[in-house]
């Protein structure tokens, strides 16, 4: 059957650690793979998208991989803060019928302690 | 500003009512979507338009409906035949073709009075 994982619920830090968030997939195949922010009551805002041909994308304190081969995305928040603590939500885009509705994770929520 | 809106913020039903949800964008997107999340649930895909006057139903689509008569709205309806209503709505409107972030409106919370 057709999963996609984030590796736990919750995850504690503490501040100024890299924060590393992982999505997990089985039975897709994804041409790209996007990742949000979710604050408590509120949407998801969109962060970064990879596609499947990039091992790595940059942006600020964000980093983002796409291994196709172990059918893996990590998530790093270097120099996590206490402003960092959401829900972080991987999805896969799937790109079939012309559009590409995405596929959600359940999320990870994370706590930077201060 | 260009964005999202959903509306009412909170909404409550009483038992055999149908409910509409509202999503407006000024973003002229093509694309609008209604999402569900529960709690420790991801958000699953209710119904999705590409275009204007079309739409196709998700994952989980029974007890909704939709309809998109403008680029810019696209009402949610969660009928009477929708057992397990309570839960966040999200709404998210993109840009068609792949490879485009979908943006969320803050959601409706549904609860059963």
């Amino acid at each position: 059957s057709q999963k996609i994982e984030q590796n736990s619920e919750a995850l504690n830090i503490q501040e100024g650690k890299t924060a590393t968030l992982t999505c997990n997939y089985t039975n897709y195949s994804p041409a790209y793979l996007q990742w949000y922010r979710q604050d408590p009551g509120r949407g998801p805002v969109f962060l970064l998208l990879i596609r499947e041909n990039e091992k790595e994308k940059r942006k600020e304190r964000l980093k983002v991989t796409f291994d196709t081969t172990l059918k893996q995305s990590l998530f790093h928040i270097t120099a996590s803060q206490p402003a960092d603590s959401a829900t972080y939500l991987c999805a896969l885009d799937l790109l079939f019928s012309g559009n590409t509705p995405l596929v959600f994770g359940k999320g990870t929520r994370l706590s930077v302690i201060a | 500003d260009g964005g999202i809106t959903q509306s009412p913020k909170y909404l409550f039903r009483k038992e055999g009512q149908n409910v509409t949800l509202s999503c407006e964008q000024n973003l002229n997107h093509d694309a609008m979507y209604w999402y569900r999340q529960d709690p420790g649930q991801g958000l699953r895909l209710i119904y999705y338009s590409q275009i204007v006057n079309d739409f196709q139903k998700g994952d989980i689509a029974e007890g909704y409906s939709v309809s998109r008569e403008k680029k810019e709205s696209f009402p949610l309806t969660v009928t009477s035949a929708q057992k397990n209503p309570t839960a966040f709505y999200l709404c998210a409107s993109s840009l068609t073709g792949s490879n485009q972030p979908q943006h969320f409106g803050d959601g409706t919370r549904l609860s059963i009075l």
